[in-house]
């Protein structure tokens, strides 16, 4: 089974700035099945990312995601109110799906 | 797009079988390979995936749940469920149902259920 540890656990930033999460695997895989969705309270999770890097329906191309291997990141260029959320990475793989712990992104 | 939308009953005793049903609207179930998943989330904790199942009932399961959970699918009602049986507290959870594409794309609004006597 693949593990995913986040990092930051949490974000605290301001409307406008930079945001930089971090997702690593326990094992290298192919980036084909990283995924990466946001979730604010009450609500269920969005797919943001599938394939490491696509993004998916409807999603603003301020969501960016990169990298292969074991080391993954999602990137969003510059905060709206909106997007101040918790975000988790996902793996597909042999033993089927595993979710990383999530990143709360706040307002600082 | 698929919408989804879970029921079933919002609590159940322990050592019983919690048992969810996910309609589906919009698509036909047994017109893709698609699978369609169960997750969970426990109050304030983070996310589970269940099991996966298509609309010929091949399913996959986690690991760690294997034991415990059973997916069919109907395909004359265009639903999926989900049984686990042996539930305690642990299994407290909102139970999300959702469409499976090696990542999952569409997803049902949640059910909670809570597991106490």
């Amino acid at each position: 089974e693949t593990v995913l540890t986040q990092s930051p656990g949490t974000l605290s930033l301001s409307p406008g700035e930079r945001a930089t999460l971090s997702c690593r695997a326990s094992h290298s895989s192919s980036s084909n099945f990283l995924a990466w969705y946001q979730q604010k309270p009450g609500q269920a999770p969005r797919l943001l990312i599938h394939g490491a890097s696509n993004r998916a329906t409807g999603i603003p191309d301020r969501f960016i995601g990169s990298g292969s291997g074991t080391d993954f990141t999602l990137t969003i260029s510059r905060l709206e109110p909106e997007d101040f959320a918790v975000y988790y990475c996902q793996h597909y793989g042999s033993s089927g799906f595993t979710f990383g712990p999530g990143t709360k992104v706040d307002i600082k | 797009q698929p919408q989804l939308q879970e029921s079933g009953p919002g609590l159940v005793k322990p050592s019983e079988t919690l048992s969810l049903t996910c309609t589906v609207s919009g698509v036909s179930i047994s017109s893709t390979s698609d699978y369609w998943g169960w997750i969970r989330q426990p109050p304030g904790k983070g996310l589970e995936w269940i099991g996966s199942i298509d609309y010929s009932g091949n399913a996959y399961y986690n690991p760690s749940l294997k034991s415990r959970v059973t997916l069919s699918v109907d395909t004359s009602k265009n639903l999926f469920s989900l049984k686990l049986n042996s539930v305690t507290a642990a299994d407290t959870a909102v139970y999300y149902c959702a469409r499976d594409i090696r990542s999952f794309d569409n997803w049902g609004q949640g059910a909670l259920v809570t597991v106490s006597s």
